[in-house]
């Protein structure tokens, strides 16, 4: 079974700019959860969806924002970029509830 | 939310056991121990879970204590590629949703020949 697919896997954008990140989670899953990775933050749960609906979200600002569509496939939107969202940006999928997140490679995102 | 306190980092020998050891003294009833790991700029990788019980998969084997206030988890013959950053998480709905996972700092594993 293939796992928990990201892409691009890295990015250079400048500053102001606007960012896309896809997901495809493993087949069955119907749930996306976003996690945001920094040297000084560490990892931080941005937010997660569900059949189409987010479900729970993260401490993060309004210019993170997120969707996912009826095959549970997942995108992720961080406007107004800036230097500090230079990140490591994982996704995970579970099935439902209560059950294991499985994550992917991640999309590394550089903010100059 | 239940909070985990893991080393900072530990050393072990190639071939030896690995044995981690996870604080978590606020763990509600219905909330389970998990564990992952990150190698190096990769995604974490889920290596095992539970809730009372001990358990055991080709990964590792997991000890919970009886009051469930603390774990460790077994490497039983560390390699090379083992060495990562390992994460203790208290999962359920008390924490803030079952998919919403709270990472600390993990321990930081290194695997030495």
């Amino acid at each position: 079974k293939a796992g928990v697919t990201q892409t691009p896997r890295y990015l250079i954008k400048t500053r102001g700019q606007q960012v896309t990140l896809s997901c495809s989670p493993i087949s069955g899953h119907r749930s996306v959860s976003w996690y945001q990775q920094t040297p000084g933050q560490g990892l931080q749960f941005l937010f997660e969806y569900f059949s189409e609906t987010q479900r729970n979200k993260g401490n993060f600002p309004g210019r993170f924002s997120g969707r996912q569509f009826s095959n549970s496939r997942s995108e992720m939107n961080v406007s107004t970029l800036e230097l500090g969202d230079s990140a490591l940006y994982l996704c995970a999928s579970s099935r439902t509830g209560p059950d294991t997140q499985y994550f992917g490679p991640g999309t590394r995102l550089t903010v100059l | 939310d239940a909070k985990t306190t893991q080393p900072t980092s530990m050393d072990c020998a190639e071939g030896r056991a690995a044995n981690l050891p996870c604080n978590h003294s606020t763990i509600s009833g219905n909330e389970y121990v998990y564990w992952y790991r990150q190698i190096h700029s990769q995604g974490p990788q889920y290596i095992i879970h539970g809730l009372k019980n001990n358990e055991t998969n080709e990964m590792a084997s997991l000890i919970i204590t009886e009051d469930r206030k603390s774990s460790t988890l077994i490497l039983p013959h560390a390699t090379l590629r083992d060495t990562a950053v390992y994460y203790c998480i208290v999962r359920g709905i008390i924490s803030g949703g079952y998919n919403k996972l709270i990472f600390g700092a993990g321990t930081r594993l290194a695997v030495h020949p």
